[in-house]
């Protein structure tokens, strides 16, 4: 039972372009939803994350855009740079007393020079 | 401040054998996750521990594994004769609070690979 689907295993993406990083999920009630940046032989790192009362957060060159009828969110990623070349985890998080951050299989970036 | 700290960072066992992962958490932090990852897999929610208390372990294998956050000391996920599908990287976050509200950011640590023979 997958409740956040990341439907493109990889992607690739010319350097100074845009990336945009989709994700579904199946469940209405989740509160936040977070993105995670992980590279090789490294724990996940916190990008940023939106609040389910929200459709849109910018930080810097990251923008994640919610689409709640849809069920979608997306990371857009302006301009790519080379550093950006990891694998980015969608992630959705339930407030309660036993929240937990649920993680979906992840979207391999690769920047091209 | 150091970050999370996981070790070992690379754990080899043979099967049947014990293996025993630590997690210190960030400074400060109170609560605790542990995640598996297998190969070609995303993150999968293991257990959530607070000091002393098992609050959610709904991802945990029934049989062979247990976790633990002491009062004083690192957390420890102990997985007891080992199989080779044991094998995948383990993580280890932190949160100051519970997750939610100004705070949804979790640390992790590099994480522990086992690799079971």
């Amino acid at each position: 039972d997958q409740q956040v689907k990341q439907n493109s295993p990889s992607l690739s993406v010319q350097e100074g372009r845009i990336s945009i990083l989709n994700c579904d999920y199946t469940n209405s009630m989740f509160d936040y939803f977070l993105w995670y940046k992980k590279y090789p032989a490294e724990g996940p790192t916190f990008l940023i994350s939106i609040s389910s009362i929200k459709d849109k957060n910018e930080d810097g060159r990251f923008t994640v855009f919610l689409n709640k009828s849809a069920k979608h969110l997306s990371l857009h990623i302006v301009p790519s740079q080379p550093g950006d070349s990891a694998v980015y985890f969608c992630a959705t998080l339930k407030v309660n007393r036993d929240d937990k951050i649920i993680f979906g299989k992840g979207t391999r970036l690769h920047i091209l020079p | 401040n150091a970050g999370v700290m996981q070790n070992p960072r690379h754990l080899v066992r043979r099967r049947g054998q014990e293996a025993r992962l630590r997690c210190s958490p960030m400074k400060g932090h109170s609560h605790v996750y542990w995640y598996r990852q297998l190969p070609e897999e995303g993150l999968k929610f293991m257990v959530y521990l607070q000091k002393e208390n098992i609050i959610d372990e709904s991802g945990m294998p029934k049989e062979r594994f247990s976790a633990e956050f002491p009062k004083e000391g690192p957390s420890i996920l102990r997985i007891q004769q080992v199989v080779r599908g044991d094998s995948a990287a383990y993580f280890c976050a932190s949160s100051p609070v519970p997750l939610g509200g100004v705070d949804t950011e979790a640390f992790f640590g590099q994480g522990t690979r086992l690799t079971v023979v």
